[in-house]
Parts: structure tokens; sequence; C-alpha cells
């Protein structure tokens, strides 16, 4: 069964690049046909969809943030990372990775709080 | 962009009761809507998906339904461990993700 878990830092600066990372376990990142995800979730808020990424490196993002992000995997480590560029406080949020097959999202990571704060 | 309007915001019921909550998108979406369970502190757990399909090991006590613009999901009655927000979720071909605005619901 895939099991996911985030890490990175918990408080960024303003300006600077948000940098998570995701852990894949008990299966490969390259097989079942996941596309790796991350979502937010801003506090006490609703969830958004940031982005995601297939093993093959093929990523799909939020247009309102493309901008600003990028995804990438390493399957040598059989993790995959998101970096958002130029945060404020508004991206102050829980950060998930999750993983999504057929239009829907499961599993889930346990989540990670990212403050923005100087 | 397709909006997705959840209702209500919040509810509260008491154990036994049946809850219905409605999800209903600004153009039609056909079945591409997906329904999820956040206990609090905790991640969200996929329920139903396709807005009729019930994921595998959840409760029969929980269903959707619908199509189109109009959806509706439903515990036919509620336990305490129901407790937590609700959300709806809507998926096309850019692709592009599409949460509702939740529910809450509290037991009485």
């Amino acid at each position: 069964q895939v099991q996911l878990q985030e890490s990175g830092p918990g408080l960024v600066k303003p300006s600077q690049t948000l940098s998570l990372t995701c852990s894949v376990s008990g299966g490969s990142l390259t097989s079942g046909g996941y596309h790796w995800t991350w979502i937010r979730q801003h506090p006490g808020r609703g969830l958004e969809w940031i982005g995601y990424i297939y093993y093959t490196g093929r990523t799909y993002y939020n247009p309102s943030l493309k901008s600003r992000v990028t995804m990438s995997v390493d399957t040598s480590k059989n993790q995959f990372s998101l970096k958002l560029d130029s945060v404020t406080a508004a991206d102050t949020a829980v950060y998930y990775c999750a993983g999504s097959r057929m239009g829907w999202f499961d599993p889930w990571g346990q989540g990670t709080l990212v403050t923005v704060s100087s | 962009d397709i909006q997705m309007t959840q209702s209500p915001s919040s509810l509260s019921a008491s154990v036994g009761d049946r809850v219905t909550i409605t999800c209903q998108a600004s153009q039609d979406i056909s079945n591409r809507l997906n329904w999820y369970h956040q206990k609090p502190g905790k991640a969200p757990q996929v329920l139903i998906y396709d807005a009729s399909y019930l994921e595998t090991g959840v409760p029969s006590r929980f269903s959707g339904s619908g199509s189109g613009t109009e959806f509706t999901f439903t515990i036919s009655s509620l336990q305490p461990e129901d407790l937590g927000t609700y959300y709806c979720q809507h998926y096309d071909n850019s692709p592009l993700h599409t949460f509702g605005q939740g529910t809450k619901v509290d037991i009485k």
C-alpha cells in the first residue's frame, strides 16, 4: 500500500522559495499510473490543487499558480518535489502531497504546515 | 473556469440523522465529481468517486448521486466519527481540479 510523507522547512521568508519533498513508500513512484500531486489548504479554509507530475516528468499546474510553481521527480530516491517561488503570507498553508489516478486523490500524506513570515 | 458551489457551509445533526450536502457546478460536468471527508487535523479521504461510486472500504451509509450540474452527498445515519468537513471536487481534462468550499458537520 502506497504511503506518502511530506518534508521540508516549516518557515519560509517572504520573497523566498518554498521547497517541499514527498517521499513515496510501499511502492515505486514509476508504477501504478499515479500523477503525483500537491494540494494546499490555507488555515481554516478549503483545498486548492497546485498541480501534479507524472514519473516521466510531465507536469500539469493550476493556472493560478503556474508562473511560480515547479515540480520535479527523483525516481532514484522515490521522491517528488514542489518549489513555489516568490512566496508571500498568502502562501501560508498546510501542503499535502497525494497520488491521483482517475481524477480523485488517494493516498494522501499527512500534510505539513508552511508559514511565510520574516 | 467551472465554479463549484457547495451547501450548506455548516450543519449540526444528531447521531442517527440523515444528512444531505449538495454541490452545484456552474456548467455541465457529467459525473466528474468526487466527495471527501476531512477529520480535524487530518488529510482528506475520498469517499465517493465519479458522483456515485463508493470507494473500497467506505461504509455503505455514505452515498452520492447526481450528474450534470447538481450533485448530492448523503449520510443515511450519522455516526460520531462522521464529524469533520466534507468537500466535493471536480476534475476535467485540462487538467484542472476544483474543490467546493466545504461543509462542516458537527454532532449535536
